[in-house]
């Protein structure tokens, strides 16, 4: 079965600061992977994804994120953090399953910016 | 606006009520997904419906739950006999079959449970 887990529930940066947000997968098979966010009472928005190719992959709102076969890891990055990036990061796989599949989520990374 | 839109937004309800709560996907969208998120959690998977057929129900949903998407548009999701272990945000999503299986999700409806 594929899992997701996220490390750090909680991940505090000053603005301007680097942000890394941890995330590493279990799947028995090559992985489709992706980065929401979710600001207070909202549903998700798709920062990014990786399905195949370029294992380096750039979203929106400057974020990226790496796939990492060898390491299980897709962990999101940005270079400078805004107070706008406050809010609730998910990480998640895209479990096929026997009838086309669902989206398995990681228990979520809150994110806060000092200014 | 041609996102995924529910409906309502929140909802109050005593145990033992009945409630419906309905999902409109992009309206070229052909899969449709029901999850469930809890405070501080991630969204669960519930079910999903390809076009009008149920695919796949999670071991999640009761049988005091049921979706239907009777025309492969709209859905609805009711519980019936509510309970406090309800209380969540259910959130619907829509993709397109075969296609980087993106899912694209609505505001959500938080469900409270007094």
């Amino acid at each position: 079965a594929q899992s997701v887990t996220q490390l750090g529930s909680h991940v505090s940066v000053s603005e301007g600061a680097l942000v890394l947000l941890r995330c590493n997968y279990s799947s028995s098979v090559p992985p489709y992977l992706f980065w929401y966010v979710q600001y207070p009472n909202q549903g998700l928005q798709l920062l990014l994804k990786y399905t195949t190719g370029a294992t380096l992959v750039k979203g929106i709102n400057g974020f990226e994120a790496e796939f990492k076969k060898s390491e299980t890891s897709f962990h999101l990055t940005k270079p400078s953090a805004h107070m706008s990036d406050a809010a609730e990061y998910f990480c998640a796989v895209f479990d096929l399953g026997n009838q086309g599949g669902k989206l398995i989520f990681g228990q979520g990374t809150e994110l806060s910016v000092k200014p | 606006d041609t996102g995924v839109s529910q409906n309502p937004r929140h909802k109050i309800t005593k145990r033992g009520q009945n409630v419906t709560f309905r999902c409109d996907p992009i309206s070229e969208h052909n899969r449709l997904y029901w999850y469930r998120q809890t405070l501080g959690q991630g969204p669960e998977f519930l079910t999903y419906f390809q076009n009008e057929a149920q695919l796949e129900k999670s071991r999640l949903l009761s049988d005091r739950f049921s979706a239907e998407r009777p025309k492969g548009s709209f859905s609805t999701l009711e519980i019936q006999r509510t309970e406090q272990g309800d209380s969540a945000m259910y959130l619907c999503a829509s993709s397109l079959s075969g296609v980087n299986y993106e899912q694209y999700f609505g505001p959500g409806t938080r469900l409270t449970v007094t």
